[in-house]
Order: structure tokens, then C-alpha cells, then sequence
């Protein structure tokens, strides 16, 4: 069964570095997303991704945070200049529809 | 703040009985319901969603919505020890984003 990938699993990296978190989505999709959940907490929508552009966007998804397609497959989030309180589960999902149905397996970011 | 309320948990039910999990939405232009289960350490799985007032059943669950009430609710009938988990509900108003609730968790006894 086609399913969501990302990588790293696991990335650590000190404050006020930049990070990449990368996903694959299954292909024929046309809606993608990113979802965060910081430890113990509720999911949070971050970004819509429709059609080779942003559809909508959450007030956490400020100028720090980045979105591309950049090759058909890929789909990535670019955080410019982490900061501690972004140390969370970034979950990408995809789907054919406007319902975020498959989840990937997340990257767990550790913010030092 | 749009809300999305749920108890925390834990739900505690026997296997073979039915859980009934609730959830109650601040936002009057709600305008489709999601169910996801989340085991720990995993992502989110979408078990089902609804939009118009009544029940859908899919299997051993069914959502019932009730927007006059802006509540929603997710019943899983016999029960299993696989079932235990986060259950999360999510709600959609006309846009993109799901706003989640915090989850309830789930125990299923043998």
C-alpha cells in the first residue's frame, strides 16, 4: 500500500540553525500538508499546499517557516532559524482530497 | 479561539462493549467533523468523517453529528485491546486546516 514517507525521523540541531524536513507523498496526490504536535499536546496545522502554491497557512507558519515542491515528489518544510519551542513532531500527510487522510511517520525535531 | 473539547481520558471499557467518545466544537461554521486515531509514538489515522447532522457507519464504528448541539461523537462497537489508543477529533471550517482536539484516550480491558 503507497504510503507518506519523511526523513529524518530525527533531527537535532542547536538554536538559530536552519533545518529541512523532508517528505515524499503518495503520488497522484494533489493536496498537501504540514501538522506539528509538541510533546503532550494537540496536532497543529501549520500549511496547505494545493496546485504548486500555499492555499492556506496558520499564525505559527510565520516568516521563519518555508515551503517547497521542488521536484514533483518531494515536499518540504524549511524552518530558517530554529528557535527552542519549535522542538516537536512534524507530521506531512497527503491526500487526493481536501482531508488530510494519510499521515506520515513524522519527524521528531529536538531544538538545543 | 475556536475550540475543540475532549475529555482527556483515560476511557476505560471492557472488550466486546461500546465506546463512546465525545466531542463538542466552539465554532458555529464547523463545517466537516473528522475522527483520527493516534496510537503513541504514531501518527495520526484517519478512522472516518461526517458532514451533515445524523449518523455514518463505517464497520464496527459510527460518527453521529449534531450541529444544533456543535457536537460529535465516535461509537466503536465490540471493543477491542487494538483499539486502545488516542482517539482525536477534528473539526474543518471552510478551509484547509483541521483544528484538533487534545484526544481522548482509550483502554480496552481483556
Amino acid at each position: 500500500e503507497p504510503e507518506v514517507t519523511q526523513t529524518p525521523s530525527h533531527q537535532v540541531t542547536q538554536m538559530g540553525q536552519e533545518v529541512i524536513l523532508r517528505c515524499v507523498p503518495i503520488s497522484n496526490h494533489l493536496y498537501f500538508y504540514w501538522y506539528r504536535q509538541i510533546l503532550g499536546q494537540k496536532v497543529e496545522f501549520l500549511v496547505s499546499f494545493y496546485n504548486n502554491e500555499i492555499s492556506e497557512k496558520s499564525e505559527i507558519f510565520d516568516d521563519q517557516f518555508s515551503v517547497e515542491r521542488p521536484d514533483g515528489s518531494n515536499f518540504t518544510l524549511k524552518i530558517r532559524s530554529t528557535k527552542l519551542e519549535d522542538s516537536a513532531m512534524y507530521f506531512c500527510a497527503s491526500s487526493e482530497e481536501v482531508v488530510p487522510r494519510y499521515f506520515g511517520p513524522g519527524t521528531r525535531l529536538t531544538v538545543t | 479561539q475556536k475550540e475543540v473539547e475532549q475529555n482527556s481520558g483515560p476511557l476505560s471499557v471492557p472488550e466486546g462493549a461500546i465506546a463512546s467518545l465525545n466531542c463538542t466544537y466552539s465554532d458555529r461554521g464547523s463545517q466537516s467533523f473528522f475522527w483520527y486515531r493516534q496510537y503513541s509514538g504514531k501518527s495520526p489515522e484517519l478512522i472516518m468523517f461526517i458532514y451533515s447532522n445524523g449518523d455514518k457507519e463505517d464497520g464496527r464504528f459510527t460518527a453521529q453529528l449534531n450541529k444544533a448541539s456543535q457536537y460529535v461523537s465516535l461509537l466503536i462497537r465490540d471493543s477491542q485491546p487494538s483499539d486502545s489508543a488516542t482517539y482525536l477529533c477534528a473539526v474543518r471550517g471552510s478551509g484547509y486546516a483541521l483544528n484538533f482536539g487534545k484526544g481522548t484516550s482509550l483502554l480496552v480491558t481483556p
